[in-house]
């Protein structure tokens, strides 16, 4: 069975000031690993994705994470936040295996961006 | 862009009424699922639908649950007696395919689920 851990539920940042978003998982089989952004009254949005390949994956909005197999980790990045990035962000694994995978989700971490 | 549509957006009931939520996935995906994210809590995999059967159920997806295709567009959940606790936020979910390129599942916006 997969988990993913964020270890920050809340994180306050000023604007234009840099961001990271942490996420750990644990897995005893190879993962894929999302980040998704909920805006306020809002669904579910795909920001970045890790399948296979390079380490440092680019995504919508200015975000970046990179995957540290070692770590276990896929930490969120941005060099310069906008309030707009105000918003919950997950952290989510699925597996690589045929068939329908289920998303399994972190707690999520509150970004709220000040001005 | 094609996306994934849910109704009502709204939802208030009595304890013990049955509700469905209705989806609408994306036209040409295959692989349908259902999650539900308790207010203040994380999303959590409720079930997961292809081939016109269940794939996999969480421990929540008790025999109070319940998901229907009835036609080759609608994906419903239905649950037959609600309870208190069944108050959240209800997210529908497709993707083309279980192995695929892209494998990112689109989100619909949820359905607020209030019982009293």
């Amino acid at each position: 069975a997969q988990s993913v851990t964020q270890l920050d539920s809340q994180v306050p940042v000023f604007e234009e000031a840099p961001v990271e978003l942490r996420c750990n998982y644990s897995s005893s089989v190879s993962v894929y690993l999302f980040w998704y952004v909920q805006y306020p009254n809002q669904g579910l949005q795909l920001l970045l994705k890790y399948l296979s390949g390079s380490t440092l994956v680019k995504g919508i909005n200015g975000f970046e994470a990179e995957f540290n197999k070692s770590q276990t980790s896929f930490h969120l990045r941005k060099p310069s936040v906008h309030i707009s990035d105000t918003a919950e962000y997950f952290c989510a694994v699925s597996t690589p295996l045929q068939g329908a995978q289920k998303l399994v989700f972190g707690q999520g971490t509150r970004l709220t961006i000040n001005p | 862009e094609p996306e994934v549509t849910q109704t009502p957006s709204h939802q208030v009931t009595q304890m013990g009424q049955e509700v469905i939520l209705r989806c609408v996935p994306i036209s040409n995906h295959l692989y349908f699922y259902w999650y539900r994210q308790i207010l203040g809590q994380k999303v959590e995999f409720l079930v997961s639908f292809y081939n016109n059967e269940i794939s996999e159920k969480s421990e929540i997806f008790d025999d109070q649950f319940s998901v229907e295709r009835p036609d080759g567009s609608n994906f419903t959940l239905k649950i037959r007696s609600t309870k208190l606790e069944d108050s959240a936020m209800y997210f529908c979910a497709s993707t083309n395919t279980g192995t695929g390129e892209t494998y990112e599942q689109y989100f619909g916006p949820g359905t607020r689920l209030t019982v009293t």
